[in-house]
């Protein structure tokens, strides 16, 4: 089992949709959680962090479950720009012993007029 | 610059040579890590150090592959001995702190590789 799973999509969505992205993580032992936002052939880039007791920014909404050692990523009203893999990453103990931020393979979002 | 500086930015070499891929990080973190992203593929992590310590090498691929970062700062990924399989966009980020903090990570634009 991959240590943080997500769906790869691609979403294909209307401007203007909301879209949800899911998360699941293995290691219960693991402390923080992120949304990171990658541009092709670009590197990765903070989106938000997630919060226990859910945060918002703006457009975008972050959930984390614990116990189903689930997260989400809510975007509403989506724009043209909003098009790019979504990477949600995990820190948590790796192999080693060390926090290591842990990322899935991301979901990719295509936003068309 | 503010950001993470890595160099260089593209490198093609020919299997069997050795290369080093170089980071600068954000001035004053401490914790430094390197990741490898194939093509259409996720991160992976390969090695992780808090100040000139790596206390988590167990991403490594091989032991081709090695990595040191001195006073606390610039880090070198060297590949000896390349191979094909290598080529990949290898990451950089650094972390005002490591350990469980919560602490964003600030990503390098990447050294791409390509092994002919």
């Amino acid at each position: 089992r991959k240590e943080v799973e997500q769906d790869p999509g691609p979403f294909n969505v209307p401007e203007g949709a909301t879209v949800a992205f899911n998360c699941t993580y293995s290691n219960s032992a693991s402390q923080s959680f992120f949304w990171y936002r990658q541009d092709c052939r670009k590197e990765p880039k903070l989106l938000m962090s997630v919060y226990s007791s859910g945060n918002e920014d703006g457009r975008f909404t972050a959930q984390l479950n614990r116990a189903s050692q689930y997260i989400s990523l809510l975007i509403r009203d989506s724009k043209l720009s909003d098009s790019a893999t979504y990477l949600c990453v995990v820190k948590g103990p790796s192999s080693g012993g060390s926090y290591i931020p842990t990322f899935g393979r991301g979901t990719s979002l295509i936003v068309h007029p | 610059g503010a950001g993470v500086s890595q160099s260089p930015s593209n490198k093609v070499t020919e299997k069997g040579k050795d290369v080093e891929l170089r980071c600068d990080p954000i001035s004053g973190h401490t914790a430094l890590y390197w990741y490898r992203q194939s093509l259409g593929q996720g991160l992976e992590f390969l090695i992780y150090f808090q100040g000139n310590s790596a206390p988590d090498k167990s991403g490594l691929p091989s032991d081709r592959f090695s990595a040191e970062r001195t006073g606390g700062s610039v880090s070198t990924l060297t590949i000896q001995r390349t191979q094909q399989e290598d080529s990949a966009v290898y990451l950089c980020a650094s972390s005002p702190t490591g350990g469980n903090s919560g602490n964003t990570i600030y990503f390098g634009e990447g050294s791409w590789l390509t092994v002919v």
